[in-house]
C-alpha cells in the first residue's frame, strides 16, 4: 500500500510570494488532514476534510491560507502572501472515515526569506 | 483545550538500555492515543495506537501503556539500539466527532553505540 505523498519536499520563497503544497492521501482514506509543525514542536492541525468537505478549519489562518480537496482525493494547501513566520514543515495525513489511525506524509519544509 | 506534555524533552542512553518515555495530558476524555516516531527531516511514523478501553499495546520491543483516568501514557523501549534514535511524539485524540490529535513537543532520543 502506497503511503501519503506530498510535494514539493522543500520550498524556499521570499516573503509576500504565494506558495502551494500538494497531498495525495492513501487510497480509500476519506479523511485528510493538514498540519503545521514549527521547529521543536509537535504538529498542529490546520484543517480536516471528510471527503471534499472541510469539517474543521478553525485553526486555519483564513486571511492568507486556503485549502481545497476537489473530488475528495488530492488536496492543495495555499499561502498567499507568505510571511516570515510561515516557515515550518507542512504535513499531510489521512485516515479511513471514522478510522482511528492517522498516517502521515513526509512533509514539505517551507522556508520564507 | 487538551494540553500534552512529554518528559524528558531529550534523552541520551547507551545501546542496550531499557528506557521509558512519558506523556501526560490534561483532558482524560480521549478516544485513543497514538505514539509516533519522527526522524530528522521526515514525516511521522505511527508506532502504536491504544484505544481508550485498552491498558497497553505492544509491538516488538515497544510497549505503550495508557492510564486514562490519570491522564498518562508511557512508551517503553526494550534493549535500545542506535537505530531507535529519533523524536518520539504522543498524541491523544479527543472524543466526539472532531477526532483531533493533539501533539506533545516530543522526546528526542539518542542511543549511543
Amino acid at each position: 500500500e502506497a503511503g501519503v505523498v506530498q510535494s514539493p519536499r522543500y520550498k524556499i520563497i521570499e516573503k509576500k510570494q504565494p506558495v502551494a503544497f500538494w497531498c495525495n492521501p492513501i487510497s480509500g482514506h476519506n479523511t485528510l488532514y493538514w498540519y503545521r509543525q514549527n521547529l521543536g514542536q509537535g504538529p498542529e492541525l490546520l484543517i480536516r476534510y471528510e471527503n471534499e468537505e472541510a469539517v474543521d478549519d478553525s485553526q486555519l489562518p483564513k486571511d492568507r491560507f486556503s485549502a481545497e480537496r476537489l473530488k475528495g482525493v488530492d488536496s492543495t494547501l495555499k499561502i498567499q502572501p507568505a510571511e516570515l513566520g510561515d516557515s515550518a514543515v507542512y504535513l499531510c495525513a489521512s485516515s479511513r472515515q471514522g478510522g482511528n489511525e492517522q498516517f502521515f506524509g513526509p512533509g514539505t519544509r517551507l522556508t520564507v526569506l | 483545550k487538551q494540553e500534552v506534555t512529554q518528559i524528558p524533552a531529550a534523552l541520551s542512553v547507551p545501546e542496550g538500555e531499557n528506557l521509558v518515555l512519558n506523556c501526560s495530558f490534561t483532558d482524560s476524555a480521549i478516544y485513543n492515543l497514538q505514539w509516533f516516531r519522527q526522524d530528522p527531516g521526515k514525516g511521522l511514523t505511527s508506532l502504536l495506537l491504544i484505544q481508550s478501553s485498552q491498558r497497553e499495546q505492544t509491538s516488538g520491543r515497544l510497549n505503550a501503556s495508557l492510564d486514562k483516568s490519570s491522564g498518562r501514557s508511557t512508551l517503553y523501549i526494550a534493549a535500545s539500539q542506535p537505530g531507535d534514535s529519533a523524536t518520539y511524539l504522543c498524541a491523544p485524540t479527543v472524543s466526539g466527532s472532531a477526532r483531533q490529535l493533539t501533539f506533545g513537543s516530543g522526546t528526542q532520543l539518542t542511543v549511543l553505540p
